[in-house]
This record gives C-alpha cells, sequence and structure tokens, in this order.
C-alpha cells in the first residue's frame, strides 16, 4: 500500500515564525503536491513538484515555498507565518506508471496549522 | 481553466438507501480522467473510483459507481446501500490528460451524513 506521511497532525504556531511541513511517500512516485484546505472552499493547490528540485506553482502560491531534495520528500515552508495561514495542509503523490492506476493522487493525513 | 462544481454542500441519506452526489465540469478537452474522493471526519483522503472520459463505460466500484455523461460534462456518484461509514465529505476532481498536466482541480466538496 501506498503511504504518504505528514510530520505532524497538529501544529501551532505564531504570526511571523518560519514553519517547515514535511511530506514523505514511500512509493517512488514522481509527483508530489501541497494542498490547503479550508471550509466551503475545497482543496485548493499551492504548489507541486514533478522531479527532483522541479518545482510549479499551483492556484495559491503567495506566502509559500517549496523544497524537494530527494524524491520521497516534499517540504512546504511558510517563511512568516500569518493567521491567514491557519488552515488543513495535505500533501500528495502520484505515480506516472501502473497502469489503470496512473495518475491517482494518495494523500496524507493532513496537518492542520494554526497561526496565532 | 477547467472548474468543477458540486452544488449539493450537504446532503444527508437513511442508511440503506442510495444517493447520488453531483458534479459537473467544464473543459474544452476531449480526454481527461475524473475522480471522485472520500474524505472520513479526522480521517485520511481516499481514493473512491475513477473514470477515463474515452470509456463510455461507467466505472464501478462494489456499492459506488458513476453516471458519466460526456456531452452535459457531468460525472455523478451513486451510493448504494448506505453505510453508516459512508459518511464522510466527497470531492469531486478532474485531471487534464498530457505529459506534466498531473494537477488535479476539486470542486468544493459535498458533506454526506447517513442517518441511522
Amino acid at each position: 500500500d501506498v503511504k504518504v506521511t505528514q510530520s505532524s497532525r497538529y501544529l501551532v504556531k505564531r504570526t511571523g515564525e518560519k514553519v517547515f511541513l514535511e511530506c514523505v511517500q514511500d512509493m517512488d512516485h514522481e509527483n508530489m503536491f501541497w494542498y490547503r484546505q479550508d471550509p466551503g472552499l475545497g482543496l485548493r493547490l499551492i504548489y507541486f513538484s514533478y522531479d527532483v528540485k522541479m518545482k510549479e506553482k499551483g492556484d495559491i502560491p503567495e506566502g509559500y515555498s517549496v523544497s524537494r531534495e530527494k524524491k520521497e520528500r516534499f517540504s512546504l515552508i511558510l517563511e512568516s507565518a500569518s493567521t491567514n495561514q491557519t488552515s488543513m495542509y495535505l500533501c500528495a503523490s502520484s505515480g506516472t506508471s501502473g497502469g489503470s492506476r496512473a495518475y491517482e493522487q494518495y494523500f496524507g493525513p493532513g496537518t492542520r496549522l494554526t497561526v496565532t | 481553466a477547467q472548474t468543477v462544481t458540486q452544488s449539493q454542500p450537504e446532503m444527508s441519506v437513511q442508511e440503506a438507501e442510495t444517493v447520488t452526489l453531483s458534479c459537473t465540469y467544464d473543459t474544452s478537452e476531449s480526454n481527461y480522467y475524473l475522480f471522485w474522493y472520500k474524505q472520513p471526519p479526522s480521517r485520511q483522503m481516499i481514493l473512491v473510483i475513477r473514470q477515463e472520459a474515452y470509456k463510455q463505460q461507467n466505472a464501478t466500484e462494489n456499492r459506488f459507481s458513476v453516471n458519466f455523461q460526456k456531452a452535459a460534462k457531468s460525472f455523478s456518484l451513486k451510493i448504494s446501500d448506505s453505510q453508516l461509514g459512508d459518511t464522510a465529505m466527497y470531492f469531486c476532481a478532474f485531471m487534464p490528460p498530457g505529459a506534466g498536466s498531473y494537477q488535479l482541480t476539486f470542486g468544493k466538496g459535498t458533506k454526506l451524513s447517513v442517518i441511522p
């Protein structure tokens, strides 16, 4: 089974702090994604990566950056956390092989971040 | 840009009954993928069912089936014999084809409650 893990389930940070959210997948997937989930807004893509050291902006990249130094690990960075970044953050991964299962995204459990 | 619309923010169904969740999308592509994801309360998002647009046959996974109407750009999810464990947020998602197009566009979700 595909396993996507996130470093924390719950996180509380202060305004202005630098925040790191870590995501690790064990399926040798090429693609990794960071989403933000807010009630009534669904999931919105922040950044994604299709290879090591490669990244692409999603729909809402402002205030965020990412890092992918190893294939299995994709980090989301909030350079200076603000209260409007209080949200649920979901990581996902997908592969490009596997026949009918290709491109299916597998999600981590999520990190609920509160910025005070 | 593609958009995905789920017009029912909340729904409820009696246990053992059948319920249908609606999803419409907008695209100019002729080939693409559609997905339904389930997010139980405080639990991980999981894939329920997947449909390739070039396939005319509607996908089925046990009690879950879709009604895919390509011309109408409609992709509804039918849950038969509803169980308490089906209580969850359900998200419809669209993926365009082609290399590099691994992004999912999600609807805002439908909160389904199964009533005993």
